[in-house]
């Protein structure tokens, strides 16, 4: 089975823009996780996306916004950039045993 | 609301001797608690879990941790620390009531020297 898989790896963007991160579920999962990860603060819980609806949502601002598929692949979007958003972005899916997540490797966004 | 805290950001170790990565947790009831592990540049791995059917969890690598409900921890242990051990260190729980979010502390980078 192919693991999670976020596209793209690396991202650079300005302050004000927007951008969105992709996130393929293993195969059969449905459970869609994001977080936020950043020296000194850990996994920060960005929001959980099951059967294409938000299950939970951590406390981010409304410009954090994510959806999922009918294929449960997941797009997270974050607009009008700030210099603190950058951070590596972790999404993760599980199957039946939700508190067993496969992690991707992550999207490290740099914010200029 | 369930929170985990990892009571010590950095741990050195000497290869060879044993490992204590410490993690506390508030909640009124029964969790479902676990440990993750990320090495450099790659994604989180589940090392170990806990879910009630005994307190002392064995995970991989030879990690295990035991759950104490009186002190309210769920340390991570390992008798003898190898080089390939080095990494973060996560401990997350998931609440058992309605909204069953999944939470993690902030990390512990374990250093293990030769």
């Amino acid at each position: 089975k192919a693991g999670v898989t976020q596209t793209p790896r690396y991202l650079i963007k300005t302050r004000g823009q927007q951008v969105t991160l992709s996130c393929s579920p293993i195969s059969g999962h449905r459970s869609v996780s994001w977080y936020q990860q950043t020296p000194g603060q850990g996994l920060q819980f960005l929001f959980e996306y099951f059967s294409e609806t938000q299950r939970n949502k951590g406390n981010f601002p409304g410009r954090f916004s994510g959806r999922q598929f009918s294929n449960s692949r997941s797009e997270m979007n974050v607009s009008t950039l700030e210099l603190g958003d950058s951070a590596l972005y972790l999404c993760a899916s599980s199957g039946t045993e939700r508190e067993k997540l496969f992690f991707g490797s992550g999207t490290q966004l740099s914010v200029l | 609301a369930q929170s985990v805290t990892q009571l010590d950001s950095h741990v050195s170790v000497s290869e060879g001797t044993p490992v204590l990565l410490r993690c506390n947790y508030s909640s009124s009831y029964s969790p479902s608690l676990f440990w993750y592990v990320q090495h450099p540049n790659k994604g989180l791995q589940l090392l170990l879990k806990y879910t009630s059917a005994a307190t002392l969890v064995k995970g991989i690598n030879g990690f295990e941790a035991e759950f104490k409900k009186s002190e309210t921890s769920f340390h991570l242990t390992k008798p003898s620390a190898h080089m390939s051990d080095a990494a973060e260190y996560f401990c997350g729980g998931i609440s058992s009531g309605s909204a069953r979010q999944l939470t993690f502390g902030s990390g512990t980078q374990l250093t293990v020297l030769p």
